[in-house]
């Protein structure tokens, strides 16, 4: 069963602005990928991050992890029209092959 | 250039029609994966391989078959097409469970 969780469900700010959604889950994990999806397209990778890290950056998009409250969350900067997408988490847990996903934020950037 | 296909990208079909919606990748992934996905669920996985020949079930399977004959290719069976399977497919590939995953452009499906 699913065991993601993503908050939240809609987040609606003006470019410029920080956006930051969360993602939990409810096992222990290897490692949390965070993905974009524009509009019904197939899902893009944006960054993944270890159990043993804390902290990840690439461009405007910084991740962090907590293994002890089990969650994630991303925050993306400087927001953009073209940031305007729905936001996945995904497990990877070592207990099996599975990958277990979030329900996915939609993020709406206002001009 | 490294892709997942899918095909076809739009299918209608009545229920009980047999049909196969294949996936193909050029990367020499060893897993591969199956998702539907539906307003408010998120992805769910249908079905995922971690090598030729080795497949197993996701959260999802009842009504669906996969095989792995091939690294490359992991078709989607619907046997038997209900209307509850009207959804958005999704295919994707990876090196393992563990790496990022590429996924193809989807298959709209409309089960009447």
């Amino acid at each position: 069963s699913q065991q993601g969780e993503e908050d939240p469900q809609a987040l609606s700010i003006q470019e410029g602005e920080n956006a930051t959604m969360n993602c939990s889950y409810k096992t222990s994990i290897n490692n949390l990928q965070w993905y974009r999806q524009n509009s019904g397209r197939g899902l893009v990778h944006l960054i993944l991050i270890r159990s043993n890290e804390r902290e990840k950056h690439s461009g405007r998009l910084r991740v962090t992890l907590d293994t002890s409250k089990k969650s994630s969350s991303l925050l993306i900067t400087a927001s953009r029209a073209a940031d305007t997408a729905s936001y996945f988490c995904a497990m990877a847990m070592d207990s099996n092959y599975q990958l277990i996903w979030g329900a996915g934020t939609k993020l709406i950037i206002k001009p | 250039e490294a892709q997942v296909t899918q095909n076809p990208r739009y299918l209608i079909t009545v229920t009980g029609k047999k049909l196969t919606v294949t996936c193909s990748q050029n990367m020499n992934h060893e897993y591969m994966s199956w998702y539907r996905q539906d307003p408010g669920l998120g992805l769910r996985q249908i079905y995922y391989s971690m090598n030729v020949e080795a497949t197993d079930k996701g959260d999802v399977p009842e009504g669906y078959k996969v095989s792995r004959k091939e690294k490359r290719n992991f078709p989607l069976i619907l046997e038997s097409p209900s209307p509850n399977q009207t959804s958005l497919y999704f295919c994707a590939s990876s090196l393992s469970h563990y790496n990022e995953q590429f996924f193809g452009p989807g298959t709209r499906l409309t089960v009447l």
